[in-house]
């Protein structure tokens, strides 16, 4: 079972919809969280980090659920450019360092 | 301030070849990493660094292996290339001068190399 696990989606849906995505992860001592997007062909940027407590910036919603080990996602009011992939990144502590893994990522699709 | 760069952005090479590909980050970051990218794969970590003269292993390190001789630079090298290493490879780095698991990475735009 990979560490970090992502439906890989697509999901498609309309411009002005609200759309939510889950990401699950087995280390139970992972120490931060993030989400990332990436477009076609381009580099991952950040998104934005998870925290406890949850956090909103904008449009974007992230939540975080330790004791059931997921992070959500969710976009409120699609617009096109928000079509991308998102990946879900989880920091875990190895010999004093933090070491990231990535999920899959989920592809998100918004049309007209 | 170029942020995350990377050298060369395509590269084809034969089986057998080497070839080193560079990072160069200018935000004095301790964290570097190398990360490969292939379809349906997500990225997975190659090896990384958490200082200048320190290398460790990833995920996935079997057929590379890396250099940080300066804080800058962080180099990865392909000793005999395969055709399993065909990929598309991000540089990343994070992290001042304490080590916090709240850092985020900042990503190179990404080498595309095929292996015939």
């Amino acid at each position: 079972r990979k560490e970090v696990e992502q439906d890989p989606g697509p999901f498609n849906v309309p411009e002005g919809a609200t759309v939510a995505f889950n990401c699950t992860y087995s280390n139970s001592a992972s120490q931060s969280f993030f989400w990332y997007r990436q477009d076609c062909r381009k580099e991952p940027k950040l998104l934005m980090s998870v925290y406890s407590s949850g956090n909103e910036d904008g449009r974007f919603t992230a939540q975080l659920n330790r004791a059931s080990q997921y992070i959500s996602l969710l976009i409120r009011d699609s617009k096109l450019s928000d079509s991308a992939t998102y990946l879900c990144v989880v920091n875990g502590a190895s010999g004093g360092s933090y070491i990231p893994t990535f999920g899959r990522g989920t592809s998100l699709i918004v049309h007209p | 301030n170029a942020g995350v760069t990377q050298t060369p952005k395509f590269r084809v090479l034969k089986t057998g070849q080497s070839m080193t590909l560079l990072c160069a980050q200018d935000m004095n970051h301790e964290y570097m990493y190398w990360y490969r990218q292939d379809p349906g794969m997500g990225l997975r970590l190659i090896h990384y660094s958490v200082g200048e003269g320190t290398t460790a292993k990833g995920e996935v390190p079997d057929g590379y292996n890396v250099s940080r001789l300066k804080k800058q630079n962080f180099l990865l090298g392909l000793e005999s290339a395969a055709p399993s290493q065909t990929s598309v490879y991000f540089c990343a780095s994070s992290g001042g001068s304490s080590f916090r698991s709240t850092d985020t990475q900042y990503f190179g735009p990404g080498t595309r190399l095929t292996v015939l």
